[in-house]
């Protein structure tokens, strides 16, 4: 029973680059959450997605940042016109549908994006 | 704003004894609080988690308190173990969403 997965575990770009990053949701979940965490810092939330809609976008970047979850698939985090600023560990979550009698989601380990 | 603090970025505790991580919001629309646990090149691992309805929720050694008028959650692991060794975030669930908002961590260290 795999846990969710994310590819590729470490990204480098240089700036200008455009940058994508995937997520499989553990088996049965059709949630998935986006997470940045910047060096010293806490996990910042981005985006909430079911199966091909975007729920919650409120934590993304206006411009240059999107996401999408379509029905078969990967959901995939794209960063176009990467700049250096952009460099962070981007997490994935996900939940069963019902979100669980204790909120929880779990998450994935990570992808480490750098720009160079 | 941070609305989710977690003040101490550092604590070290002799393997045996209790560790105590604590985490203050500012935000009343929270209506779950839970602790997960990270290492080093990993995601954050679930922990516990509490209902803002209740003021305590205990899992094993992990126990998380919850005091609303304070706004003011801990989170106790008795005993400590080298394996707890890790950074700690307490996160919040916005009300009516599935948005966390997570605290910046606080690195446990229990030493042998």
């Amino acid at each position: 029973n795999a846990g969710v997965m994310q590819n590729p575990r470490h990204l480098v770009r240089r700036r200008g680059q455009e940058a994508r990053l995937r997520c499989s949701p553990m088996k049965g979940h059709s949630h998935v959450y986006w997470y940045r965490q910047l060096p010293e810092e806490g996990l910042k939330f981005m985006v909430y997605l079911q199966k091909e809609n975007i729920i919650d976008e409120s934590g993304m970047p206006k411009e240059r940042f999107s996401a999408e979850f379509p029905k078969e698939g990967p959901s995939i985090l794209r960063i176009q016109q990467v700049v250096r600023g952009d460099s962070a560990a981007y997490f994935c979550a996900s939940s069963p549908m019902s979100g669980g009698a204790s909120r929880e989601q779990y998450f994935g380990p990570g992808t480490r994006l750098t720009v160079t | 704003d941070q609305q989710v603090k977690q003040n101490s970025p550092s604590l070290s505790v002799q393997e045996g004894r209790i560790s105590i991580l604590n985490c203050d919001y500012t935000n009343s629309m929270f209506d779950y609080f839970l602790w997960y646990k990270k290492y080093p090149a990993e995601g954050p691992t679930f922990l516990i988690s509490i209902s803002s309805i209740k003021d305590k929720n205990e899992d094993g050694r992990f126990t998380v308190f919850l005091n609303k008028s304070a706004k003011h959650l801990s989170l106790h692991i008795v005993p400590s173990q080298p394996g707890d060794s890790a950074v700690y975030f307490c996160a919040a669930s916005v009300t009516g969403t599935y948005k966390y908002i997570f605290g910046t961590g606080t690195r446990l260290k229990v030493l042998a």
